[in-house]
């Protein structure tokens, strides 16, 4: 069975510039989250997904940040306008809803870098 | 999701068991004790997770007080893999309710030749 699949691997642009991060979960895993790690930080839940609706996406900041998952399979994360304070790994897991506890599988994580 | 309490760093060496505390005296009765652990440059890997009684798998052993307000991960025969952060998180499973997993710091487990 194929893992969690995050492309690209690493990133690295200028403030202001945009970029997107793009996840393929387990096949059959119907919930889909992303984190954010930031350097020497435990990873922290920007959003997440059951099918294609939004449950908690409380800690995403909407003004530069945008995901979507759109056929509730791959999903996009994009940063509109990127900062230095958005340096980190971004991490994808997913789930399956009444699978083994829920156990959340993750992702190698894409690294970006803004200069 | 109830806090737990971890210690920042240990330090064990290849062959030994180590035990690896967690602290969650505010725990609620419809959350689970999950373990998760991580190495550089790779996401987190799933442990093992309980809710009241121990239990074992090939990764661990999980000792969790009667009270529950305290667990333990239990490791044995450490080999340098071992090595990586490992997090004690909270986590209420409902269905239909929101599941999401809250990592802290968790405990830099480091191993010695």
């Amino acid at each position: 069975e194929a893992g969690v699949t995050q492309s690209p691997r690493y990133a690295v642009l200028q403030e202001g510039q945009a970029v997107s991060f793009w996840c393929d979960p387990i096949s059959g895993h119907d919930t889909l989250y992303w984190y954010q790690q930031p350097r020497d930080q435990g990873p922290q839940l920007l959003v997440y997904f059951r099918d294609e609706a939004v449950i908690d996406n409380s800690q995403l900041p909407s003004d530069r940040f945008s995901a979507v998952r759109p056929k509730g399979t791959n999903s996009t994360l994009k940063i509109q306008s990127a900062k230095q304070g958005d340096t980190a790994t971004y991490l994808c897991a997913s789930s399956r809803l009444g699978g083994c506890a829920e156990t959340l599988y993750f992702g190698s994580g894409t690294r970006l870098t803004v200069l | 999701d109830a806090k737990t309490t971890q210690p920042d760093s240990m330090e064990s060496t290849e062959g030994e068991t180590v035990h690896l505390p967690c602290s969650h005296a505010t725990i609620s009765g419809n959350e689970y004790i999950y373990w998760y652990r991580q190495v550089p440059l790779q996401g987190p890997e799933y442990v093992t997770h309980g809710l009241q009684q121990n239990t074992t798998n090939s990764m661990a052993f999980l000792a969790i007080a009667s009270d529950r307000k305290s667990s333990t991960l239990i490791l044995t025969h450490v080999s340098l893999r071992d090595a990586a952060v490992y997090h004690c998180i909270l986590r209420v499973v409902a269905t239909g309710g929101n599941n999401k997993l809250t990592f802290g710091q968790g405990t830099v487990l480091s191993v010695i030749p």
